[in-house]
């Protein structure tokens, strides 16, 4: 079966501009989460939803950042006004919903900010 | 303190050697734990999950020390397609369902 599909894989964004990153999970999967990873980092939490219900975002660093899951499959991550440090790779993970349960990754978007 | 602490290496090991990376964590009330590869320029996938009672498969031992807040990962006769990076990742705690990730460590097996 399907992955966890992202598009675009890669994306170029002159700064201030709007982009929006798209993550298709595995079918059925009720957990979906956001991460931001930095060259030579781990992943960094942003947001998680379970379903359609956006349960946690205290990892979004400000308030450009805004992420949807409106009918609890396809997720959107948006930022707004693009910033230089935005730049990175932003994963998505879907999972069953079980603390103890493997979280199933996308190849992620690279986003550069010029 | 990061929540998650791992030493970023790279540990540059023979192939057959034996290496250990810890990762120790600052919440006592996590609740489970797992060990994920990262290859360059590629997502994570789940290597193991780590149980209290430790676990292996294959040539992978995982430990948890739940007294001292460490995990351990264990790898027996390394081989070449071992090079990547190992992140160590906790969740839960405290009603959080957040996974925490450390920065990973880096193993290049070399012939």
């Amino acid at each position: 079966g399907a992955g966890v599909s992202q598009s675009p894989r890669y994306k170029v964004a002159k700064r201030g501009q709007d982009v929006a990153l798209r993550c298709d999970p595995i079918s059925g999967h009720v957990s979906l989460f956001w991460y931001q990873q930095a060259l030579g980092q781990g992943p960094e939490f942003l947001t998680y939803f379970q379903n359609e219900a956006q349960l946690d975002k205290s990892g979004l660093p400000s308030d450009r950042f805004f992420a949807e899951r409106p009918e609890g499959s396809v997720s959107t991550l948006k930022i707004q006004r693009t910033q230089q440090e935005d730049s990175a790779v932003y994963l998505c993970a879907s999972s069953t919903g079980n603390l103890y349960n493997e979280q199933f990754f996308g190849p992620g978007t690279r986003l550069t900010v010029l | 303190r990061k929540e998650v602490e791992q030493d970023p290496g790279p540990f540059n090991v023979p192939e057959g050697a034996t290496v250990a990376f810890n990762c120790t964590y600052s919440n006592s009330a996590s609740q489970s734990f797992f060990w994920y590869r990262q290859d360059c320029r590629k997502e994570p996938k789940l290597l193991m999950s780590v149980y209290s009672s430790g676990n292996e498969d294959g040539r992978f031992t995982a430990q948890l020390n739940r007294a001292s807040q460490y995990i351990s990962l264990l790898i027996r006769d390394s081989k070449l397609s071992d090079s990547a990076t190992y992140l160590c990742v906790v969740n839960g705690g405290g009603g959080s369902y957040i996974p925490t990730f450390g920065r990973g460590t880096s193993l290049i097996v070399h012939p």
